[in-house]
């Protein structure tokens, strides 16, 4: 019953690494969203997608970027990872449509737990 | 730019007692709010939203929230908290981007320590 799947549920790397995040959705969503979680920071929003190849930025898109080439799939990429970008990162999901049941709601993957040394 | 806040890290009740969250918006237009909670080692999940309609909304596991307009606020509420009830939970909005998409804001989180 998994709907948002996230590919590595723990990864670690060094600095300067170059680092892809994947998640896909199977429930043909057109809003894909990345956040990273810190304690007492609540979830920030990275980047955020409404539809195919379309990105915007979220509160903290610095050194991060994203590919969404399919509408299933939305990647977030460390370019050259550092230490301060050690996180939990979050993928979540929702459909559009005004205020019908569902729309709106954020569906989140289990979180990739990033580690860089 | 929308906002949220949760003004409160934690909270301390014991089991059986009311457990009040607390969350303050700051919006333009009318507001989209949503709680979600995230239990340990678990994703984050929706728990209720208010889109319109009754202020007191009723969501899973016997919590509800009740919208306040002129207090601009959004408390979730469960009457007898529970010491499973002990998680992090996050208050959020939606902000709409101008191309008809939109993007979720959420507040720092707080997390009730459920006595038992």
């Amino acid at each position: 019953d998994v709907k948002v799947t996230q590919s590595s549920r723990y990864l670690v790397k060094r600095t300067g690494e170059k680092v892809f995040l994947e998640c896909v959705q199977d429930m043909d969503h057109e809003n894909m969203f990345w956040y990273r979680q810190d304690p007492g920071l609540g979830l920030r929003l990275i980047y955020f997608s409404y539809d195919v190849k379309m990105k915007e930025k979220g509160d903290i898109p610095e050194g991060y970027s994203v590919s969404r080439e399919k509408k299933e799939r939305f990647s977030l990429i460390l370019e050259s990872a550092s230490t301060n970008q050690t996180s939990m990162y979050l993928c979540a999901s929702s459909s559009s449509g005004g205020s019908l049941s569902g729309a709106n709601v954020l569906t989140f993957g289990a979180g990739s737990r990033l580690t860089v040394l | 730019a929308q906002s949220v806040a949760q003004p409160e890290d934690q909270v301390n009740v014991a089991e059986g007692n009311p457990l009040t969250v607390k969350c303050t918006y700051s919006v333009s237009g009318n507001p989209y709010l949503f709680w979600y909670v995230q239990y340990p080692n678990r994703g984050l999940q929706f728990l209720l939203k208010y889109i319109t309609g009754d202020n007191l909304v009723k969501g899973s596991y016997g919590f509800e929230a009740e919208f306040n307009k002129s207090q601009t606020s959004f408390h979730l509420k469960k009457p007898s908290a529970l010491v499973s009830d002990s998680a992090l939970y996050f208050c959020a909005v939606r902000d709409m981007w101008g191309t008809g998409g939109f993007k979720t804001i959420f507040g720092a989180g707080t997390r009730p320590f459920v006595k038992a």
